[in-house]
């Protein structure tokens, strides 16, 4: 079976501030990781994935986010986030059918001027 | 091209009532997806489709239930709309070629069983 722990259910943070936001995930067999991003009343839209080579990937809007299988984690983070940033961030998982995605939580971004 | 497109956009049941959301994709996708958020759950796979012709449960799919009537449409109905369900529901598809791994979803539909 494969889960998603995403630790932070909040992220405040100021503008042109750095931050990083947290996904943990458990399987048994190779995944497939994403990060998607809601904004206020919308569906979501895939901001970045790693499927298989460089651990380093970068997605829209200047963010970027690092698998590490030693520690099952594929944190999300942006270097000086904007005003425009503040959503909602889910990370997920699947398979290699992609028949079924498993999400976590969500981390709701706060940028404050 | 409108994408994943769903209707409606708001609903309001009593308990007990029936209903179907309705949910379309222009983009010649095989794979369909339903899910519901709630706050601090993120999204929950319903039911899926994927292929015409074909439908799988997901992690929650008791009190539901899903017809995949064409490639384009799928459907999602509530026989008997519990207090429980009070979500918001999404439709997603699957991409195709380079995409194949990736979902596109609707703009959801918002309902409140009384």
């Amino acid at each position: 079976a494969q889960s998603v722990t995403q630790l932070d259910s909040q992220v405040p943070v100021f503008e042109e501030a750095p931050v990083e936001l947290r996904c943990n995930y458990s399987s048994s067999v190779s995944v497939y990781l994403f990060w998607y991003v809601q904004y206020p009343n919308q569906g979501l839209q895939l901001l970045l994935k790693y499927l298989s080579g460089s651990t380093l990937v970068k997605g829209i809007n200047g963010f970027e986010a690092e698998f590490n299988k030693s520690q099952t984690s594929f944190h999300l983070r942006k270097p000086s986030v904007h005003i425009s940033d503040t959503a909602e961030y889910f990370c997920a998982v699947s398979g290699s059918l992609f028949n079924k995605f498993y999400f976590g939580s969500g981390t709701k971004l706060n940028v404050k001027p | 091209n409108a994408g994943v497109t769903q209707t409606p956009k708001f609903q309001v049941l009593k308990t007990g009532q029936s209903m179907t959301l309705q949910c379309a994709q222009d983009m010649n996708h095989n794979s369909m997806y339903w899910y519901r958020q709630d706050p601090g759950m993120g999204l929950r796979l319903i039911y899926y489709s994927a292929s015409e012709g074909t439908t799988d449960k997901g992690e929650v799919p008791n009190g539901y239930n899903v017809s995949r009537l064409n490639k384009r449409e799928f459907s999602l109905r509530l026989e008997s709309a519990a207090p429980s369900q009070t979500s918001v529901y999404f439709c997603a598809s699957r991409g195709r070629g380079p995409s194949y791994n990736e979902q596109f979803f609707g703009p959801g539909t918002r309902l409140t069983v009384l």
